[in-house]
């Protein structure tokens, strides 16, 4: 069994200040975690992905994500908002290996105020 | 790469008729679609998981007779939504997993909006 808490359903910052968006996830076995962005009417964008590879996950756009095993934490960062971050943003976890079934968080929707 | 296209991105349609949405990679191939179900401020719902040539799987509370899904090659999969009803409106997404290379990432398509009048 999984799943995935996002701990947010909604943040608000500045721009040029720094992004946080929580993510906790159970699973039963190694998880691959993902985070991805939809713009408004837009389909899901991917910003990056663990794998079980490096802890420390750069994506795009200035994004990164840390895997915390001992905290099963998958946070999202950013050091400084841009107002083309105003979006939501999905927590998704799946099992390593063979079928992969994903389970998606609730989402969180950024807001940048300028 | 790893593109995955919707047609269409827009449908209304009136109710009792069907509606046939398309889901393509457009540079892999995929063994596996999913077709996802999402209402307005919320989270993606997973219908039902397609693999190439074979039945869709489907998630618990999803009438397959309802919702036909086909994965007839390895970068086509159709969700039919046969005699829409007003309840049925809503964004509907797909994504693809490729055979080989990329392992579990999930390649999302733009979704189709469907408005059941």
């Amino acid at each position: 069994a999984q799943s995935v808490t996002q701990l947010d359903s909604h943040v608000s910052v500045s721009e040029g200040t720094p992004v946080l968006l929580r993510c906790n996830y159970s699973s039963s076995y190694s998880p691959s975690l993902f985070w991805y962005v939809q713009h408004p009417n837009k389909g899901l964008q991917l910003l990056l992905k663990y794998t079980s590879a490096a802890t420390l996950v750069k994506g795009i756009n200035g994004f990164e994500a840390e895997f915390k095993k001992s905290e099963t934490s998958f946070h999202l960062t950013k050091p400084s908002a841009h107002m083309s971050d105003a979006a939501e943003y999905f927590c998704v976890v799946s099992l390593s290996g063979g079928y992969q079934k994903v389970t998606f968080g609730i989402g969180t929707k950024l807001q940048v105020i300028p | 790469g790893a593109v995955v296209s919707q047609h269409p991105s827009w449908v209304i349609c009136k109710s009792g008729t069907s509606v046939k949405i398309e889901c393509r990679s457009l540079d892999f191939q995929a063994t596996t679609m999913f077709w996802y179900r999402q209402f307005p401020k919320q989270s993606l719902m997973l219908m039902a998981t397609s693999n190439e040539g074979s039945k869709a799987t489907y998630e618990q509370g999803v009438e397959k007779d309802k919702f036909l899904i086909n994965h007839a090659s390895l970068t086509l999969s159709t969700l039919t939504v046969t005699s829409a009803h007003p309840e049925d409106s809503s964004f509907y997404i797909c994504s693809a997993r490729e055979a080989r290379g990329r392992g579990e990432t999930q390649y999302f398509g733009p979704g189709t909006r469907l408005l059941v009048l």
